[in-house]
């Protein structure tokens, strides 16, 4: 059974810096692209990072783009999303998900249950 | 980037009513549409891909038609667990744009 389980998220003050985590299983990890994607609770779906299979193909939303690092460890199952410059716009709750290629084509088939991150002084 | 405009944002039906909900993208996007599902408190969950692909374990009361810049979801006959909110996605080109939702509720 394909899960993906995230973490990292918290209460961090504008400025500041936070790394999730997101562990796989039940999938072989470095055969996929992983994205993060963040939702606004009762709002819409923001894509803001993908990864293909070797870190060899990185991408970022315009609105994160020089803040936010995506990065993988295919030994570890994990990918990761390094946020720096943390704005109050940030504020979200951040979902891992699992392309259904090596490369980022989409669509995503398989999302954990995300960790909420809060920016706010 | 390309927008994503559903229609309608919300609206209530009965169980056993179709329900069809609109997307359209503001380029063509040929049959890069995907559709997702939200219910409340739960991460999304893929129901088709490339307009009109059922994934795996969807009920088939669920289709998707379209290409180029319109796309309908159809749930033929809508069932309790099928309220909840669902989104488009187009995946012709990045940034991967999603629709603001669609609410379906009881009425």
């Amino acid at each position: 059974e394909v899960e993906l389980v995230e973490s990292g998220g918290g209460l961090v003050q504008p400025g500041g810096s936070l790394r999730l985590s997101c562990a796989a299983s039940g999938f072989t990890f470095d055969d996929y692209a992983m994205h993060w994607v963040r939702q606004v609770p009762g709002k819409g779906l923001e894509w803001v990072s993908s990864i293909s299979w070797n870190s060899g193909s990185k991408d970022y939303a315009d609105s994160v783009k020089g803040r936010f690092t995506i990065s993988r460890d295919n030994a570890k199952n994990s990918v990761y999303l390094q946020m720096n410059s943390l704005r109050a716009e940030d504020t979200a709750l951040y979902y891992c998900a699992k392309d259904i290629s090596p490369y980022d084509s989409s669509p995503y088939d398989y999302w954990g249950q995300g960790t909420l991150v809060t920016v706010s002084s | 980037d390309i927008q994503m405009t559903q229609s309608p944002s919300s609206l209530s039906a009965s169980v056993g009513d179709r329900v069809t909900i609109t997307c359209r993208a503001s380029e063509n996007i040929g049959n890069f549409l995907n559709w997702y599902q939200q219910k409340h408190g739960q991460a999304p969950k893929l129901l088709i891909s490339h307009a009109s692909s059922w994934q795996t374990g969807v009920p088939s009361g669920f289709s998707g038609s379209g290409s180029g810049t319109n796309f309908t979801l159809t749930i033929s006959s809508l069932q309790p667990e099928d309220f909840a909110t669902y989104f488009c996605q187009q995946s012709y080109s990045t940034p991967r744009t999603f629709g603001l939702g669609t609410k379906v509720e009881i009425k």
